[in-house]
């Protein structure tokens, strides 16, 4: 399907453990996002991707760790997952204009 | 600083009211502007966006904004509102980069009394 993916959908994980989310789009779009959605903050941005190869950080990235080795995909990780990492978190692609958001992926980190 | 400024956390409105959401933005270059639902549980879906020309734009399930440049403001309306409607829903700016990450506001929920 076209699109853009997200897996898992939800999670559990226990502090100090890696996470990896995943995230998938299939319109080749050269731009990626990561974001993270918090009650009060609205969405902030994470990191970001402008090809392959090519990230840079947003405006909380601390404990974060992103790579893009396909342009499809962009995986983020948290490296030793921290209760203020529990939240909801998604992934978007842009084409010049617009942004298409994935599903989320729900992180309880306990 | 860019931003995107929602005044009202919390709205409740009657069904079959009209709606009237507020987004006030400030941006250094030409904005682009949306506005984004996203119903509980779920991802953001995008509404309606305004990128040049006619100030009133149209969008899905009968919302309309209409973009004010001298206000900065990109005000979201619905002439009658569904309990389907009930949502969070967000302002977000972008100067139509490719390369730009959108700045969204911090969201208004919605709530539709019967």
């Amino acid at each position: 399907d076209a699109g853009i993916t997200q897996s898992p959908r939800y999670k559990i994980t226990e502090t100090g453990r890696q996470v990896t989310l995943m995230c998938h789009q299939t319109w080749s779009h050269s731009y990626m996002f990561w974001y993270r959605q918090d009650l009060g903050h609205g969405l902030r941005l994470i990191y970001y991707s402008a090809a392959a190869d090519i990230t840079d950080k947003g405006e909380v990235p601390d404990g974060y760790v992103v790579s893009r080795s396909k342009t499809e995909n962009f995986p983020l990780t948290l490296e030793s997952a921290t209760r203020s990492q529990t939240s909801v978190y998604f992934c978007a692609s842009k084409d010049r204009y617009e942004q298409y958001f994935g599903p989320g992926t729900r992180l309880t980190v306990t | 600083a860019q931003s995107v400024t929602q005044p009202d956390i919390h709205i409740t409105v009657s069904e079959g009211a009209s709606l009237e959401l507020r987004c006030n933005y400030s941006y250094g270059a030409t904005p682009y502007l949306f506005w984004y639902v996203q119903s509980p549980g779920q991802g953001l879906q995008l509404l309606l966006k305004y990128f040049s020309g006619d100030t009133l734009v149209q969008g899905i399930k009968g919302f309309e904004a209409e973009f004010k440049r001298s206000q900065s403001s990109f005000n979201l309306r619905k002439p009658s509102v569904h309990w389907s409607d009930a949502a969070e829903y967000f302002c977000a700016v972008g100067d139509g980069q490719a390369g730009t990450a959108l700045i969204f506001g911090k969201g208004t929920t919605l709530s539709v009394s019967s």
